[in-house]
């Protein structure tokens, strides 16, 4: 079955303590990206990668970094996690031709304390 | 830069009935993607429907259709027959085919839409 995995579903945090939010899809999609949902505000793109070692930033990606060192993962890192980073978050991928659907995984929501 | 709007934060509709979600983007581009994403309660996010710029006829998915007017720059979504389990919130979606290595997709701040039984 075709999707996008991401883990954890569910953390609360402390401010401060560096963690990963994993991303891995089966679909040999070389385009992947990490959007954050907030109320108000609807999917803002934190970072993008267009391919293995190829990433770029989104409109907010300060504060988190990412990395592609192969085609199927693409995980979110938070340095040092701040409150104003709580928020619920999607990996996504597609295929890199124009027009082509982007699948979402299914969340995951951060607390930082 | 592109811009999407959804200028209807909530909306509501009686079972059966049918509703117009409407959503408005900026571009100069001629060639580029409109999507509909719905969100469910669970928060993943389904695509409805999706409308290439250079095809004049509008999108079809059941009981889902689009309104696409690209020299108004508007791309609203038509649910027919509404039921229940359309509660959700709905997003309008603009993607631009890569140049230049830019690929990017650009959402709305979201309708939500509650089904009334």
């Amino acid at each position: 079955e075709a999707q996008v995995t991401q883990n954890p579903r569910y953390l609360i945090t402390v401010t401060g303590k560096k963690l990963t939010v994993t991303c891995s899809q089966n679909m040999n999609h070389e385009y992947m990206s990490w959007y954050r949902q907030d109320p108000g505000l609807g999917l803002r793109q934190i970072y993008y990668s267009m391919n293995v070692e190829v990433t770029d930033k989104g409109d907010v990606p300060e504060g988190y970094k990412v990395s592609r060192k192969e085609k199927r993962n693409f995980p979110l890192i938070l340095e040092s996690p701040s409150p104003n980073q709580t928020s619920l978050y999607f990996c996504a991928s597609s295929l890199r031709q124009g027009g082509n659907t982007i699948y979402f995984g299914e969340g995951s929501w951060l607390t930082v304390v | 830069a592109q811009t999407v709007t959804q200028s209807q934060p909530e909306m509501s509709v009686q079972e059966a009935e049918t509703v117009t979600l409407s959503c408005t983007y900026d571009t100069s581009e001629s060639n580029y993607y409109l999507f509909w994403y719905k969100q469910p309660p669970s928060r993943q996010m389904i695509l409805v429907i999706r409308q290439e710029a250079y095809k004049q006829q509008n999108a079809t998915e059941n009981r889902f259709s689009v309104n696409f007017q690209k020299a108004a720059k508007s791309f609203s979504l038509k649910i027919s027959d509404s039921q229940l389990g359309d509660t959700a919130m709905y997003f309008c979606a603009f993607m631009k085919p890569p140049t230049s290595g830019t690929y990017k997709y650009i959402f709305g701040t979201g309708t939500r839409l509650k089904v009334l039984a």
